[in-house]
């Protein structure tokens, strides 16, 4: 079955600290996406990645930062939390092709910033 | 730019009631369209997609028609189960948008027994 794991599903962090969501697919996805889900906004992409080491700045990169040192993993990164930042935030993946494919999300990781 | 506009939530029906979610959109190149479901706790998953125009995409019991003539994608599912509550999530891709899909604001769906 495929999968693409998020490794928190709650977090509380505080205003003013990093932050680290971390994302892994087992399926050998080339794309890699990161959004955050807020009531009457929909989905908003904030970074997403088509390869190794690559990133393009997505909608609302205003705050964020991403790394993708190896092809199953892509983190988020809050370098200073604040609580505007509190969301949902979900992970997604697809082949190269997505525009004829589907993505593949995450359960998704609740962070509370304080 | 490219966009998708789903009809306001939330909605309540009661169980075998016939579903509707509006959804229409713009794009500046040749969309794929899809909806994208949501359950309680969970990440989204695929519900359905069409790929070209007039194609019908369909899975459990739902549908939906790409319509270029009037740009929509309206789901339908002819009596709906309590099973079904969820957010459902219309989106947008395109040859000219790249890897980067569009999503609408999501739509809530409860049934009633």
């Amino acid at each position: 079955d495929v999968k693409v794991t998020q490794s928190s599903r709650y977090l509380v962090k505080r205003t003013g600290e990093k932050v680290f969501l971390e994302c892994v697919q087992d399926m050998d996805h080339e794309n890699m996406f990161w959004y955050r889900q807020d009531p009457g906004l929909g989905l908003r992409l904030i970074y997403f990645s088509y390869d190794v080491k690559m990133k393009e700045k997505g909608d609302i990169p205003e705050g964020y930062s991403v790394s993708r040192e190896k092809k199953e993993r892509f983190s988020l990164i809050l370098e200073s939390a604040s609580t505007n930042q509190t969301s949902m935030y979900l992970c997604a993946s697809s082949l190269p092709s997505a525009w004829s494919g589907e993505l593949f999300f995450g359960e998704g990781s609740r962070l509370t910033v304080l | 730019g490219d966009s998708v506009t789903q009809m306001e939530g939330p909605v309540t029906l009661s169980e075998e009631a016939f579903l509707t979610i509006n959804c229409t959109y713009t794009a500046t190149g040749y969309p794929s369209l899809f909806w994208y479901v949501q359950y309680p706790g969970e990440g989204l998953q695929l519900l359905l997609k069409a790929t070209k125009a007039d194609d019908k995409g369909s899975n459990k019991g739902f549908e939906a028609t790409y319509r270029k003539e009037t740009t929509s994608f309206h789901l339908e599912k002819g009596s709906v189960q309590v099973s079904d509550s969820a957010v459902y999530f219309c989106a947008l891709i395109t040859s000219n948008t790249g890897n980067q899909f569009y999503f609408g604001t999501g739509t809530s769906l409860t049934v009633i027994p």
